[in-house]
């Protein structure tokens, strides 16, 4: 069966510190990958996706950015956290149509 | 466009029945529905696809009206368990979008003794 893993769970870094979020998928290959953001009480919101090794489109222009080094490893970093980086992260990947979270990576930015 | 969700919060008592609709203003390929607890990550509970297929399973159903561009997910005889804030993510119709979801802004239930 698939399984998705982030790490780590949570983070608590000052502004303008570097960022680096892991996920990987295990048990498929060539997922879709996505990336998402929850900040506090409200919705998702899409950042970026990947339908394969190096192929990263962004949805939202910002102080992100993403790569996939592997098949099943997706990486969202960023050179400068501001505070309005705080959120849930969130990455995804897609079974057919079906879509499924991993755990999430709580990030404070204080 | 983001899809919107209603009602925004409904409170209910064990045995009780909910409806919570979505509506975008774009043609839909997929509705998707997850609930997410507090402090987790959101579960998928199911998906309807373009062709106004309802599903179901155990006493969570949905339908997909395409013509509309609305859908409903419909819990009968809550439980408990049902407690936490439903989201659909709704994905474009007309060329290939990759799977990528918007989120509604989240209807929170709650469910009592």
């Amino acid at each position: 069966s698939q399984t998705i893993h982030q790490w780590p769970a949570t983070l608590v870094q000052p502004v303008g510190s570097p960022l680096s979020l892991e996920c990987t998928v295990e048990g498929t290959s060539n997922p879709n990958l996505y990336w998402y953001r929850q900040a506090a009480g409200r919705g998702l919101q899409l950042l970026f996706y990947s339908v394969g090794i190096g192929q990263i489109s962004s949805e939202v222009p910002q102080n992100l950015s993403a790569s996939r080094p592997q098949d099943r490893q997706f990486i969202l970093s960023s050179k400068k956290l501001l505070l309005s980086d705080s959120g849930f992260y969130l990455c995804a990947w897609m079974n057919r149509d079906e879509q499924y979270f991993g755990p999430g990576t709580r990030l404070t930015v204080t | 466009q983001q899809p919107v969700q209603s009602p925004q919060a409904v409170i209910l008592r064990e045995g009780e029945d909910a409806v919570i609709n979505c509506s975008s203003s774009k043609a839909l390929y997929s509705v998707h529905w997850y609930r997410q607890k507090h402090g987790e990550a959101p579960v998928f509970l199911m998906i309807l696809l373009k062709g106004g297929e309802q599903k179901g399973h155990e006493k969570i159903s949905a339908s997909f009206n395409e013509k509309k561009q609305q859908s409903s997910l419909y819990l009968t005889a809550s439980q408990l368990s049902y407690s936490g804030t439903y989201f659909c993510g709704t994905e474009g119709a007309g060329g290939t979008s990759y799977g990528k979801l918007t989120f509604g802004q989240g209807t929170i239930l709650t469910v009592h003794p």
